[in-house]
C-alpha cells in the first residue's frame, strides 16, 4: 500500500531552537495534515495544506505542501517545552477518504 | 469548542469476546472514520462511513469488524470476536462536508487478554 516516509524519527532539542520535519512519498497526495499527539491521547490538528506550494502557519508552527505534491515539511520555531510529543503528517489522495500516516517525529526537548 | 467523545476510555477483554467502541462525533459532521494505533506504532485506517455506508475499508477491516451509526448520533465499532493482537488505541474521527480536516476523539485503549 501507499506509504509515507516521515523524518527524522526522533530529535533532542534545546529549548528555543528550531525544529524541521518532514514527510515524503512516491505518491501524490491532495491534502496534507499535520497532526501533534501527546501520550494516551488522541491526534489534534495541527495545519492542513490543500495546495502545492502552499504554505500555511499556526502560531510558531508553519508547514509547506512541496510543488511536487509528494512531501510536505513542517517547522516549529523557537520551540518550548509543550511542543514535546509526537507530531504526525497524514495525506489524502485523490480517490480516497481515508489518510495515509507517517510514523512520527517524536520531539524531546532537553533540559 | 465541539469534540469528539469515544467511550470507554479503557476496555479490557478475553480474547474471543465481543467489544463494542462507542464514539459521539461532532454535531454537523457528516463523514465518520475509525483507526487503530498499536502502541508505538503509526495510526492506520480501518474504515471510513457516510450516509450510513462504509465508504472505504482496509484489509484490517476484515469480517470480524463492523461499524453502525444506530441512532443518528453514536458511532459504534464492534469486534465480533477479539484476539489479542486487536490489542491497540482505536480513534474516531470525522469530517464536515466540504471539509477534509479530520477530527479525532481521545481514543479507546483496548486491552485483550
Amino acid at each position: 500500500g501507499q506509504q509515507l516516509n516521515q523524518s527524522p524519527q526522533s530529535m533532542f532539542i534545546q529549548e528555543g531552537e528550531d525544529v524541521s520535519m518532514n514527510c515524503t512519498s512516491s505518491s501524490i497526495f491532495n491534502t496534507w495534515l499535520w497532526y501533534k499527539q501527546d501520550p494516551g491521547e488522541g491526534p489534534v490538528l495541527l495545519i492542513a495544506l490543500y495546495k502545492a506550494g502552499e504554505l500555511t502557519s499556526n502560531g510558531r508552527l508553519t508547514a509547506q505542501f512541496g510543488i511536487t505534491r509528494k512531501d510536505s515539511f513542517l517547522n516549529i520555531s523557537a520551540s518550548i517545552p509543550s511542543d514535546v510529543g509526537i507530531y504526525f503528517c497524514a495525506g489524502r489522495m485523490d480517490s480516497n477518504y481515508q489518510l495515509i500516516w507517517g510514523a512520527g517525529t517524536k520531539l524531546i526537548i532537553k533540559p | 469548542e465541539p469534540e469528539v467523545t469515544q467511550t470507554p476510555s479503557h476496555q479490557v477483554t478475553q480474547m474471543g469476546q465481543e467489544v463494542i467502541l462507542r464514539c459521539v462525533p461532532i454535531s454537523n459532521h457528516l463523514y465518520f472514520y475509525w483507526y487503530r494505533q498499536i502502541l508505538g506504532q503509526k495510526v492506520e485506517f480501518l474504515v471510513s462511513f457516510y450516509n450510513n455506508e462504509i465508504s472505504e475499508k482496509s484489509e484490517i477491516f476484515d469480517d470480524q469488524f463492523s461499524v453502525e451509526r444506530p441512532d443518528g448520533s453514536n458511532f459504534t465499532l464492534k469486534i465480533r470476536s477479539t484476539k489479542l493482537e486487536d490489542s491497540a488505541m482505536y480513534f474516531c474521527a470525522g469530517t464536515g462536508m466540504w471539509s477534509y480536516e479530520q477530527y479525532f476523539g481521545p481514543g479507546t485503549r483496548l486491552t485483550v487478554t
